[in-house]
């Protein structure tokens, strides 16, 4: 267990839906990354937030937006979703003084149908 | 922006059996290099790391991988597997802008 938080574990839902998934990141880590794992794309970096401002963006979708809270949790809102989007999504979190070093959530699994 | 390639897709061998796996990166500058592991069904893991300092990096599990700076590579080695060890290995990047880029991961099949 790397402390690192996600809900739910599970999604499925429809085409055009929206959904949000939920990160908590490790005690003292400031920084939450979100990646997206595909078959076909393997595993992607989406989005770095750093105490609750955005830091880095990676290969997201226009449809697709994060936001870290002050207590430092993230939310990944994924909207208008396409059978593509269909994939594991991982939280990691790192601490300020290692932000090198990332540790992972066990993920979210959602299915588009 | 720094890509990772690993030579192997699918690994198969027998338990006590020594296992290596490729991994090439191309970067010019200062990297950090890792090795993640994902048992079925599970998160990753963090199995180790290199930084800087001795390019023979060991980490959990018996594992171990060098650092070669004038190949780009960093290969990860166990001189003998256990069943245990079945699992998708990444090998991951990162540099100066935090974010890490990982290898299309290569499955290890241990046969016991």
């Amino acid at each position: 267990d790397s402390g690192v938080t996600q809900t739910p574990k599970h999604l499925i839902t429809a085409t055009g839906q929206r959904v949000t998934l939920r990160c908590s990141p490790r005690s003292g880590d400031l920084s939450v990354y979100w990646y997206q794992q595909s078959l076909d794309q393997g595993l992607q970096f989406l989005i770095h937030y750093y105490n609750g401002e955005e830091r880095a963006k990676g290969n997201i979708l226009e449809r697709f937006s994060a936001q870290q809270f002050p207590d430092l949790h993230s939310e990944l809102n994924l909207s208008s979703l396409e059978l593509g989007d269909s994939a594991l999504y991982f939280c990691a979190s790192s601490l300020p003084r290692a932000p090198y070093e990332q540790y992972f959530g066990p993920g979210t699994r959602l299915t588009v149908t | 922006a720094q890509s990772v390639s690993q030579h192997n897709h699918h690994v198969i061998l027998s338990e006590a059996a020594s296992l290596e796996l490729g991994c090439n990166y191309s970067y010019g500058g200062t990297v950090n290099l890792f090795w993640y592991v994902q048992y079925p069904g599970q998160h990753l893991q963090l199995l180790l790391k290199y930084f800087s300092g001795d390019p023979l990096v060991k980490g959990i599990k018996g594992f171990e991988a060098e650092f070669i700076k004038s190949k780009f590579s960093f290969n990860l080695r166990k001189p003998s597997v256990q069943w245990s060890d079945t699992a998708e290995y990444f090998c991951a990047v990162n540099a100066l802008d935090y974010k890490l880029s990982f290898g299309a991961g290569t499955t290890v099949t241990v046969r016991a």
